[in-house]
């Protein structure tokens, strides 16, 4: 079956560090996500992406976060200074149309100290 | 983007036993509802899609009241392996391209021996 991949598992990062957390989506979906959870807390929403463009975005994702889709397969997530609070597990997601189910990657795991 | 509210538990039922969470949402404009499953620190994976006359998936009914603005989930016989939390999910599609899904912070489900 096929699935979302995420790269790495684990980040470790020193505050004020630039990190970038990669994804693959499924091959044929066109509609890619970031979704964020802290330890304990709900998952959030992030930021969405869709035919090169950010189609929606939350109060969360400010100037320090872009997103970028390099090639045709991967999907990438980058938090340009990173602060102790960014310490969270990161989730890509993609779908095949808008309103649909959502496949999750297994995350990137993101440590900020 | 609005909420959505759910019991957070936790939910210690014995096995074999039926349970029901409930969740709301407080957009009226939300279109697509999902339960998600999460086990701990793993990536929320689809349960199953909620639809306004109802559907089951084998010991899984999910109900979708749009007049109250509530969903159900009923589990059946519960098994060991059914010990996980819960995410009530709902999506807003605003027909502009890829619009985020906002999670409930889900019910945690404990089933005893």
């Amino acid at each position: 079956e096929p699935e979302v991949t995420q790269t790495p598992s684990h980040q470790v990062t020193q505050m004020g560090q630039e990190v970038i957390l990669r994804c693959v989506p499924i091959s044929n979906h066109l509609y890619f996500y970031w979704y964020r959870q802290i330890l304990g807390q709900k998952v959030e929403f992030l930021v969405s992406f869709y035919n090169n463009e950010i189609s929606e975005k939350s109060e969360i994702f400010d100037d320090q976060f872009s997103v970028e889709r390099p090639d045709g397969s991967n999907f990438t997530l980058k938090i340009r200074s990173t602060k102790l609070e960014d310490s969270a597990m990161y989730f890509c997601a993609s779908s095949k149309g808008p309103g649909e189910k959502l496949f999750f990657g297994s995350g990137t795991q993101l440590s900020v100290l | 983007r609005k909420e959505v509210e759910q019991d957070p538990g936790p939910f210690n039922v014995p096995e074999g036993a039926t349970v029901a969470f409930n969740c709301t949402y407080s957009n009226s404009a939300s279109q697509s509802f999902f339960w998600y499953r999460q086990d701990c620190r793993k990536e929320p994976k689809l349960l199953m899609s909620v639809y306004s006359s109802g559907n089951e998936d084998g010991r899984f009914t999910a109900q979708l009241n749009r007049a109250s603005q509530y969903i159900s989930l009923l589990i059946r016989d519960s098994k060991l392996s059914d010990s996980a939390t819960y995410l009530c999910v709902v999506n807003v599609y605003s027909g502009g391209g890829a619009d985020g899904l906002t999670f409930g912070k889900g019910t945690h489900l404990i089933i005893q021996p």
